[in-house]
């Protein structure tokens, strides 16, 4: 069935460093890919989106690039705050459901 | 623009008994969702409803059901509850829904925890 794999968290940095979370998907045909963040004690937030191959979505900073080929929608930031501390859910859209990866917690130290 | 209301916040309820969650979507909006969010299983869609009408439903057992208002509001329902079911229930509302290009708004979620 179709499924998004996430990376293994707890992922900690520290300000201003590099993030890469990777995400790859199992579905067939071309499903809509999405990035959700969750900050505590809230629900999730559409971060960001894309709805076709080679497609790049962005916001606040975070991209992420539709790859067909290798079946990825990997999540990606230059220079992270301490802002950004949050769970990170990479999800695809398919039947008007959608299927969550299991999600990448993300702790920036000052 | 009030954002998605999910009540209660918290609820503790014992094996056996049954719960109501309640979710009163954005104003306009006319699809709501349904979500449950455990440390094991992660993320998983329950159902969807639209203009009062059951559009989609997950792979969850016949204990848990679902129905939409009138005004668009929605109540979950889980009957017999077991231990495992003690997740965090998360609402999403979108205008019409089921095509996701548009955006879905999630509430806070009622913490469900089952003694």
């Amino acid at each position: 069935g179709d499924s998004v794999t996430q990376m293994e968290g707890p992922v900690t940095l520290s300000e201003e460093a590099c993030l890469t979370i990777n995400c790859t998907y199992t579905a067939t045909g071309y499903p809509s890919l999405f990035w959700y963040v969750q900050y505590p004690g809230e629900g999730l937030q559409l971060l960001l989106k894309a709805t076709k191959a080679d497609d790049k979505g962005s916001n606040k900073g975070f991209e992420a690039t539709y790859r067909k080929e290798t079946t990825s929608f990997h999540l990606e930031k230059g220079s992270v705050q301490v802002s950004d501390s949050a769970v990170y859910f990479c999800a695809l859209e398919k039947a008007q459901k959608l299927v969550f990866g299991q999600g990448t917690r993300l702790t920036i130290n000052p | 623009k009030a954002g998605v209301t999910q009540t209660p916040r918290y609820l503790i309820k014992t094996r056996g008994q049954q719960v109501t969650l309640s979710c009163s979507p954005i104003s306009g909006h006319r699809s709501v969702s349904w979500y449950q969010q455990t440390p094991g299983q992660g993320l998983q869609f329950l159902f969807e409803y639209f203009s009062e009408t059951q559009r989609n439903k997950g792979n969850f057992p016949g204990r848990f059901s679902g129905r939409q208002f009138s005004n668009s509001r929605s109540e979950m329902n889980v009957s017999t509850l077991e231990l495992g079911d003690s997740a965090l229930y998360l609402c999403a509302s979108s205008l019409v829904g089921g095509q996701f290009r548009e955006k879905l708004f999630f509430g806070s979620g009622t913490q469900l925890s089952v003694l």
